[in-house]
């Protein structure tokens, strides 16, 4: 299968520990993006990366999130000290550069805080 | 940003055909409109997308009149398999931050 793949599927932690989740996207994809889902909500947008470069932040990301994507490849996405309302479906998507573009999104990973 | 507005629910039946409409009065010029669909559980799943006029691929139809204020999906003869939440998004993906989805619109097919 060559879609977007994520990686844990689920996580369940306890609130104040650290959790990473990996997103591998589409081959050749140079573009990256994270986004947040809850439930009855569409997916808000967290970050976006152009190759290994992180162009934009959601002005709304709190600090304790940090994502990386070091070789332009597969991202990192990093929660530090959850709290119960980080709770969420993360979801990472890809695309090829260019106008008119798709974003093709991976399978998310569920991320539950108590 | 150009925020989308669609209906909560609609209800269908299978075979039927099920037009989809979303709001959009703030389009931008380089903003395009993409429509997902998305299972529980799940990650949205590309339909469609356009810019102006009408598309068309395997599963749905696009269509966006002149003023792009407003776009409608069409799903011909839809089964119980497009149960699902669809979301419209318009926006520009090379700017993350103006990149809205609405809260989707559920659709339940029933036999």
């Amino acid at each position: 299968d060559t879609g977007v793949s994520q990686d844990p599927r689920h996580k369940i932690t306890k609130r104040g520990q650290n959790v990473t989740f990996r997103c591998d996207p589409i081959s050749e994809h140079n573009r990256l993006y994270w986004y947040r889902q809850t439930l009855g909500q569409g997916p808000e947008f967290l970050t976006y990366f152009q190759n290994e470069a992180q162009l934009e932040k959601s002005r709304l990301l709190s600090d304790r999130f940090s994502a990386e994507r070091p070789k332009g490849s597969f991202s990192t996405l990093e929660i530090q000290r959850t709290e119960q309302g980080d709770s969420a479906m993360y979801l990472c998507a890809s695309s090829p550069r260019g106008e008119g573009e798709t974003q093709y999104f991976g399978p998310g990973t569920r991320l539950l805080v108590l | 940003l150009a925020k989308t507005t669609q209906p909560i629910s609609m209800d269908s039946y299978e075979g039927q055909e099920v037009n989809i409409t979303c709001s959009h009065n703030n389009i931008a010029t380089n903003d395009y409109i993409t429509w997902y669909q998305q299972f529980p559980s799940q990650g949205p799943r590309f339909i469609i997308q356009g810019y102006k006029t009408k598309v068309t691929n395997e599963v749905a139809s696009l269509f966006i009149p002149a003023d792009r204020k407003s776009s409608t999906l069409s799903l011909p003869r839809v089964s119980l398999s497009d149960t699902a939440v669809y979301y419209c998004l318009v926006g520009d993906i090379g700017y993350g931050n103006k990149l809205v989805f609405g809260a989707g619109t559920i659709l339940r097919v029933k036999s």
